[in-house]
């Protein structure tokens, strides 16, 4: 019954190499988003699922970066092509969407600390 | 563009001594969120504010809101260290996601 779980928790790579983040969000959540928080960014929005709908991919820094939702529950985002300046912690939130009627707060998981070496 | 601001980025207070961090944006919103990060930890909930002339407490924390100055207010009363964390407001316009202000980093010595 817990809340937002992603992995791995820690993650380095090899610049140029292909990494894929999970996140599972919080059970009956419609809404997930990913977000990234670095150093001389602060905390970035990249991209947001809710149900069926069309995701918003407005924050994706670059075409090297995808994500899937599938089966309106568990989601990855896959990062080509590792660039250093991809390091960063990578945050999964969940939420009940809009049509919640409320507030649509969003939970957010531990992150993954992305190392690009 | 919305565009969230925050200060003091950091704050060095005393036990038992009382301060307020700011948060302000650029267009309206129709919600505004507090968050607690511990370092090394995620982002925790701490108060959504809905409405104009909005005030949620939670022990020595009360957050308001004041959507015409479009400025949100997070008031620290008789600090403890266990307070020490950064704080970060963020805003939505109906879009869902979330714009997070640039943090304000809070250390509470004895």
């Amino acid at each position: 019954g817990a809340g937002v779980s992603q992995s791995p928790s820690n993650k380095v790579t090899e610049k140029g190499k292909d990494v894929e983040l999970r996140c599972d969000p919080i059970s009956g959540h419609t809404a997930l988003y990913w977000y990234r928080q670095s150093l001389g960014q602060g905390l970035e929005f990249l991209i947001y699922f809710q149900g069926n709908s069309a995701p918003d991919k407005s924050g994706l820094p670059s075409d090297r970066f995808s994500a899937e939702r599938t089966g309106g529950s568990v989601s990855t985002l896959t990062i080509q092509r590792t660039q250093q300046e991809d390091s960063a912690v990578y945050l999964c939130a969940s939420s009940l969407g809009l049509g919640s009627g409320g507030s649509n707060e969003q939970f957010f998981g531990p992150g993954t600390r992305l190392t690009v070496l | 563009e919305l565009k969230v601001e925050q200060n003091p980025l950091f704050l060095s207070m005393q036990e038992g001594k009382n301060y307020t961090i700011y948060c302000n944006y650029s267009t309206t919103s129709d919600r505004l969120y507090w968050y607690r990060q511990d370092p090394g930890k995620s982002l925790e909930s701490l108060f959504v504010l809905l409405s104009n002339g909005a005030v949620k407490q939670e022990g020595r924390l009360m957050a308001s809101l004041d959507t015409k100055a479009r400025l949100s207010t997070l008031h620290i009363t008789a600090a403890v260290h266990d307070l020490s964390a950064t704080y970060f407001c963020a805003v939505d316009k109906n879009t869902d996601k979330l714009i997070f202000g640039t943090g304000t980093r809070l250390q509470v010595f004895p």
